[in-house]
């Protein structure tokens, strides 16, 4: 199973909104809801930020946001601050009873 | 509050063993399933395991199938990951991680990890 495809870096200035892609298949992220984001930053334990494509747990901001069109999930980030300077990794159940996360985005607040 | 310790990570030589444990407290064990990720040094997470709640099912990564075996004793509330065959590609820091949803099923929300247990595979 391969990775998940994710821009590299992303980055924005504080205030403004970024987006960040998750492309997988058919198999993967195309054909189904469980897909999560994980926010981590190094040296911590990585955070739940988006699960099932929506839905935000309980303590994530509302700055927060995930969607999917086809095999495309994304995870918009609103009135970045510099808190959100991370990597962020999605993550998809495939068709083969298993799960695969991204290859990150490094997340720069400039 | 939930918390979740990883223990029993080290230095192994290349086709040797190893056995992870993740101590587990603050929610009801069995109710929730549990799963490994790992990151290898300067990369991404890499999914490796998941157990359901009352370990009726588990799954593997394709890199680690046939390799490592995920088990749970609700009895010590722990968590383990018995990793034979061990290759140096294996090396990495290893994390549990507890799914959000208590129905036992599994579905890679992970919503608490531990700070991760460092395995080096190395002669």
């Amino acid at each position: 199973q391969s990775a998940l495809t994710q821009p590299a870096s992303v980055s924005g200035s504080p205030g403004q909104s970024i987006t960040i892609s998750c492309t997988g298949t058919s198999s993967d992220v195309g054909s189904y809801k469980f897909v999560s984001w994980y926010q981590h930053h190094p040296g911590k334990a990585p955070k739940l930020m988006i699960y099932e494509v929506t839905k935000r747990p309980s303590g994530v901001s509302n700055r927060f946001s995930g969607s999917k069109s086809g095999n495309t999930a994304s995870l918009i980030i609103s009135g970045l601050q510099a808190e959100d300077e991370a990597d962020y990794y999605c993550n998809s159940f495939t068709s083969t009873n298993t799960f695969v996360f991204g290859t990150g985005t490094k997340v720069t607040v400039l | 509050e939930v918390q979740l310790l990883e223990s029993g990570g080290g230095l192994v030589q290349p086709g040797g063993s190893l056995r992870l444990s993740c101590a587990a407290s603050g929610f009801s064990f069995s109710s929730y399933a549990l799963s490994w990720v790992r990151q290898t040094p300067g990369m991404g997470l890499e999914w490796v395991s998941a157990i359901t709640g009352r370990g009726e099912a588990t799954y593997y990564a394709d890199s680690v199938k046939g390799r490592f075996t995920v088990a749970r004793d609700s009895s010590k509330n722990t968590l383990y990951l018995q990793m034979d065959s061990l290759r140096a590609d294996d090396t990495a820091v290893y994390y549990c991680a507890k799914e959000i949803s208590g129905s036992g099923s599994y579905y890679g929300s992970l919503d608490s990890w531990g700070q991760g247990a460092l395995v080096t595979v190395s002669s």
